[in-house]
């Protein structure tokens, strides 16, 4: 089927740092979703995109919507403990009446604080 | 504010038996989802709906069953529980498959 990769699969920093991570594709997609998963929770968004080259901030995270529409970026700035937890993307692929969100394997950060 | 709401929170159940996750939104979704979380594989896609009485699968949908006869409900059914469905089971919502989906707090599922 259908594949995201999503890079790296794991990260241990330290407090302060800024986190980037990445999830790419071979196909293209119309939407980008950035989800964190917090330890017997369920996924809580945090991004959502819908534009090819999009920009958009919560707070101390930033995405963007690639411009190849292929892939897509998550950067924390000035981590704090509380943001480890795993961190997913989904996307839909832009492909006539596809209703299926696509997920990488997630991104799983620890902080050391 | 309730959101997505699924129940049972933890279910333990024997190879054979069957069984009903339920699953509720009280935000009016039109889109809704099962999705099942297994170490290192992520979210896999088992049922998924785009309305009131329409239903299609998704990517692992062997062994479930799902139907929506309301917009605010989605069971997902096991009919013969096996040892491999042993799983963390997730439902979400969303007002369609490119907006975001609103997750419950999952089901967690053992089976003996």
């Amino acid at each position: 089927g259908q594949q995201l990769n999503q890079s790296p699969q794991s990260m241990f920093i330290q407090e302060g740092e800024d986190v980037s991570m990445n999830c790419t594709s071979s196909s293209i997609f119309n939407t980008w979703l950035w989800y964190k998963q917090d330890p017997g929770e369920g996924p809580v968004l945090l991004i959502a995109l819908y534009k090819a080259g999009e920009l958009t901030s919560n707070g101390r995270l930033t995405a963007q919507f690639g411009i190849t529409r292929k892939d897509s970026f998550l950067n924390i700035s000035a981590s704090i403990p509380s943001d480890v937890g795993i961190y997913f993307c989904a996307g839909r692929i832009y492909a006539g009446n596809n209703r299926k969100l696509i997920w990488g394997l997630g991104t799983s950060l620890a902080v050391n604080p | 504010n309730a959101g997505v709401t699924q129940t049972p929170k933890f279910q333990v159940l024997k190879t054979g038996q069957s069984m009903t996750l339920q699953c509720a939104q009280d935000m009016n979704h039109e889109y809704m989802s099962w999705y099942r979380q297994d170490p290192g594989m992520g979210l896999r896609l088992i049922h998924y709906s785009v309305g009131a009485g329409i239903t299609d699968q998704g990517e692992v949908p062997n062994g479930y069953n799902v139907s929506r006869s309301t917009t605010e409900d989605f069971p997902l059914r096991l009919l013969s529980a096996a040892p491999s469905q042993t799983s963390v089971y997730f439902c979400a919502s969303g007002d369609r498959i490119n907006q975001p989906q609103h997750f419950g707090d999952g089901t967690r599922l053992s089976i003996l």
